[in-house]
């Protein structure tokens, strides 16, 4: 079984533009989770998307949107890059029900704003 | 709201020494527990799981067991090796709340 992708793997910016990452989950899973990863601030979530729908919501401004298709790939959205949005931004896909939650990561997109 | 304290570190460490990383939770439900470890430049890796009291989970050597009356969910390996080195993670997952909660993630070094 493929595991999750996330495209592109690094990508530079410049302050005030605006990106788009893409992630591919593990085939059947139905939800995806976006986090934040930097060295200051440790592993922040995003949010969650179940079934299309935006399931969980983390402490990020309102810059900071996703969605997520029929298919279940998911895509995460920053408006208005700050120089702090640099991070490695990390996906994880869950088949979503029951309590154990496992989560499978992908190798995360390395974001540079400058 | 939940919480997740590991240990801090880094943490340096010869080949055969035994490792602990000690992992501290705090939730409103009663969540479950796992350690991830992410390799340089990859992603996390799920490395082991708990979901309930007193049990351990294992792999790879590695063990950490349940504790609910210390909220506790340490990882041990009795001798690590220089392929153990790595940053560890500790995170729960609280079904009242349907969110994933990190620690702030322990590197370790292992020298040969």
């Amino acid at each position: 079984k493929a595991g999750v992708t996330q495209t592109p793997r690094y990508l530079i910016k410049t302050r005030g533009q605006q990106v788009t990452l893409s992630c591919s989950p593990i085939s059947g899973h139905r939800s995806v989770s976006w986090y934040q990863q930097t060295p200051g601030q440790g592993l922040q979530f995003l949010f969650e998307y179940f079934s299309e729908t935006q399931r969980n919501k983390g402490n990020f401004p309102g810059r900071f949107s996703g969605r997520q298709f029929s298919n279940s790939r998911s895509e995460m959205n920053v408006s208005t890059l700050e120089l702090g949005d640099s991070a490695l931004y990390l996906c994880a896909s869950s088949l979503g029900g029951g309590r154990t939650y496992e989560q499978y990561f992908g190798p995360g997109t390395r974001l540079t704003v400058t | 709201g939940n919480s997740v304290t590991q240990m801090e570190g880094p943490v340096t460490l010869s080949e055969e020494a035994f490792l602990t990383i000690n992992c501290t939770y705090t939730a409103t439900g009663y969540p479950s527990l796992f350690w991830y470890v992410q390799y340089p430049g990859e992603g996390l890796q799920l490395l082991l799981k708990a979901t309930k009291a007193d049990d351990k989970g294992s792999n790879k050597g590695f063990e950490a067991t349940y504790r609910k009356e210390t909220t506790s969910f340490h990882l041990e390996k009795g001798s690590v090796q220089v392929s153990d080195s790595a940053v560890y993670f500790c995170g729960g997952y609280d079904p009242n709340a349907g969110k994933s909660t990190f620690g702030d993630g322990t590197t370790l070094t292992v020298k040969p």
